[in-house]
């Protein structure tokens, strides 16, 4: 069964501090893995697409990064408004347009 | 700004009485997705259109229907809600091509049901 697992569920860190969120995916052939960040009350803003192994992708001060069993988004000296939930999702070469998405990272930046 | 818009951001309800929640795009895509949130929880796919065909998950109960009457709007009917019902409701557009189609969300409907 295709599932995604996030890591850790919360992540309480200070301005400036960087650190990495976690996702662990299990699916029968990836076609994608996503990213997405999430206010309290909003809906999912895109962030990044990785397709194979290897690749990479930067924004401002977030980076993700793809193996064949995990991704990780590294937070490179975060500030406050950095503080969100990020979504982790995969689709599946044989899944159609079916997106299975992790439960996220909750993510608390103090200033 | 082409942008995905949900309608209304905020509706109650009272337990069994139907409720229909929008969704509208203009970025002219041709799949749309409805999915359940759940506080803390990760978005759970209901179903989607591709163009006009319909597909639904197998887990998604049958209190839930779906129309799709033109390119640009989609509504998710909830035929008798219950407590359980209560959760954001997110609409998601996609353009299907060769490569992976990245979603783009509304900002969801907030659904109580008292």
């Amino acid at each position: 069964e295709d599932q995604v697992t996030q890591s850790p569920e919360a992540l309480r860190l200070q301005e400036g501090e960087s650190s990495s969120l976690n996702c662990s995916y299990t699916v029968s052939g990836l076609r994608g893995l996503f990213w997405y960040r999430q206010d309290p009350g909003k809906g999912p803003e895109f962030l990044f697409t990785l397709y194979s192994a290897g690749e990479e992708k930067e924004k401002e001060r977030l980076k993700a990064t793809l193996t064949k069993k995990e991704s990780f988004l590294h937070i490179t000296a975060p500030k406050p408004e950095d503080s969100a939930t990020y979504l982790c999702a995969v689709q599946a070469r044989t899944g159609g347009f079916k997106t299975i998405f992790g439960a996220g990272t909750r993510l608390f930046v103090k200033a | 700004d082409a942008m995905v818009i949900q309608n209304p951001r905020y509706q109650v309800t009272q337990f069994g009485k139907p409720v229909t929640l929008s969704c509208s795009q203009t970025l002219n895509h041709n799949v749309m997705y409805w999915y359940q949130q759940k506080s803390s929880q990760a978005p759970k796919l209901l179903f989607h259109y591709y163009d006009k065909d319909f597909n639904n998950e197998a887990d998604t109960p049958d209190n839930f229907q779906s129309r799709r009457p033109n390119t640009s709007f989609c509504f998710l009917d909830i035929r008798s809600p219950g407590l359980g019902d209560a959760a954001m409701y997110l609409c998601a557009t996609s353009t299907s091509g060769v490569s992976t189609d990245t979603q783009y969300f509304g900002p969801g409907t907030r659904l109580t049901v008292l």
